[in-house]
């Protein structure tokens, strides 16, 4: 077990509708990234959040943002749901003051939207 | 052209046999090198990580780097039923903890 919690593990949304999901990283780590796997696919990077502010982001458009709270945990928000946007959406989190770039993954929030 | 190239496979070995995955990349700048297992519906598992060129060697499992061929590998010696799972390798450039590159995960079933 990595320490990093994601909720809800399961959510089904229907298209147009708004989502939230949330993550809690590992003691001792200060950065939050985000991605997205689709069926049969690597995860794909959302963003990163660093000392409450997002540093750094992959090809996503606007409708996908994100916070990062004082204790390091994080949500995903997601607007405008499209069915394309049915997937894994797993957290990682990582320590930015450590060398190394270890990032360890939490159980991941399959979404499905109808 | 993806900035890691990873064969899906499926990839079937018998149980005991050594199993080699491999990735490509293209991107000279990555300097971290990741290996994740990734169980069915489950999140990714940190298997081997390894900084720049060289191998690294952690019970069966072993990760090499060749930096110069823009390629990495990872061995698996006497493999079991329990390493059925996706293989993923994941890259990084320096100082982007947590920015990692994927490749498409290639999958493995160990028949017993």
């Amino acid at each position: 077990e990595t320490g990093v919690t994601q909720s809800p593990t399961h959510l089904i949304k229907t298209r147009g509708q708004q989502v939230t999901l949330r993550c809690s990283s590992q003691s001792g780590h200060n950065t939050v990234s985000w991605y997205q796997q689709a069926l049969g696919q690597g995860p794909q990077f959302i963003f990163q959040y660093y000392r409450e502010e997002e540093n750094g982001r992959g090809n996503f458009p606007p409708r996908f943002s994100g916070l990062q709270f004082p204790n390091y945990s994080s949500e995903l928000n997601v607007n405008a749901l499209e069915l394309d946007d049915s997937a894994l959406y797993l957290c990682a989190s990582s320590n930015r003051q450590s060398v190394d770039t270890e990032a360890f993954f939490g159980q991941g929030t399959r979404l499905t939207v109808v | 052209q993806k900035e890691v190239e990873q064969d899906p496979g499926p990839l079937s070995v018998p149980e005991g046999a050594i199993v080699s995955l491999n990735c490509t990349y293209s991107n000279s700048a990555f300097q971290y090198f990741m290996w994740y297992r990734q169980y069915s519906r489950k999140g990714p598992e940190l298997l081997m990580y390894t900084y720049s060129s060289g191998n690294k060697e952690d019970g069966r499992f072993t990760a090499q780097v060749d930096k110069s061929s823009k390629y990495i590998s990872l061995f698996i010696r006497d493999s079991q039923p329990s390493d059925s799972a996706t293989y993923l390798c994941a890259m990084s450039v320096r100082n982007q903890g947590g920015k990692l590159i994927f490749g498409q995960g290639t999958e493995l079933s160990v028949k017993p």
